[in-house]
């Protein structure tokens, strides 16, 4: 069966600081990706997403980046955090077509 | 775009008792997703539907979409503590899924 692992958990980091999180998807191949922010008291946010390797659209310009350095990583990067980019970040992966899509569990994200 | 508007925003009901939760969306919807997630976690996926009136249950939560297919609803029958947490509706067009704010369940003794 498919698994997807995202981490870490949490993160306290200082602002200023990079950041990288990472997310794994087990037991398919060649899934879409993607990243969502959820800010407290607000919905989901798309962030990017990904169809293949290497391929990565992104949804809302800002500070972040993504990269899918291989088939089953997609990876959340920033060169440098800003207070607004505290929140609940998620990654979801799903199947080609219509799909629903699967989430890992989350990485509470804190910027001091 | 296409937007998702959810009501109502939280709901508190008694334990045993039935609920209601709505998704409307701005345009029709060709997939559509029901999720909840619990508190600090991970949206867990409980439904699709796709069709104009199709209806699908698990246990007991059932999902309707419309035959218009703009509005979906989620039924809770006899509401248990376990159901309490965010439910979201997400929607599937020609761009990744869209989702609305989120409906909070809370289920009291």
């Amino acid at each position: 069966s498919q698994t997807i692992h995202q981490w870490p958990a949490t993160l306290v980091q200082p602002v200023g600081s990079p950041l990288s999180l990472e997310c794994t998807v087990e037991g398919t191949s060649n899934p879409n990706l993607y990243w969502y922010r959820q800010a407290a008291g607000r919905g989901l946010q798309l962030l990017f997403y990904s169809v293949g390797i290497g391929q990565i659209s992104s949804e809302v310009p800002q500070n972040l980046s993504a990269s899918r350095p291989q088939d089953r990583q997609f990876i959340l990067s920033s060169k440098k955090l800003l207070l607004s980019d505290s929140g609940f970040y998620l990654c979801a992966w799903a199947g080609q077509g219509n799909q629903p899509q699967h989430f890992g569990d989350g990485t509470r994200l804190s910027i001091l | 775009s296409q937007e998702l508007e959810q009501s109502p925003q939280s709901l508190i009901v008694q334990e045993g008792k039935n609920l209601t939760i709505n998704c409307t969306s701005s345009k029709t919807l060709y997939g559509l997703y029901w999720y909840k997630q619990k508190y600090g976690e991970g949206l867990i996926f409980l439904m699709m539907l796709q069709k104009g009136g199709e209806e699908k249950s698990h246990e007991k939560i059932t999902a309707k979409l419309d035959e218009k297919k703009q509005q979906s609803s989620l039924h809770i029958t006899a509401s248990q503590p376990s159901h309490a947490g965010i439910y979201l509706c997400g929607a599937s067009g020609n761009t990744p899924l869209v989702f609305g704010k989120g409906t909070r369940l809370s289920v009291i003794a």
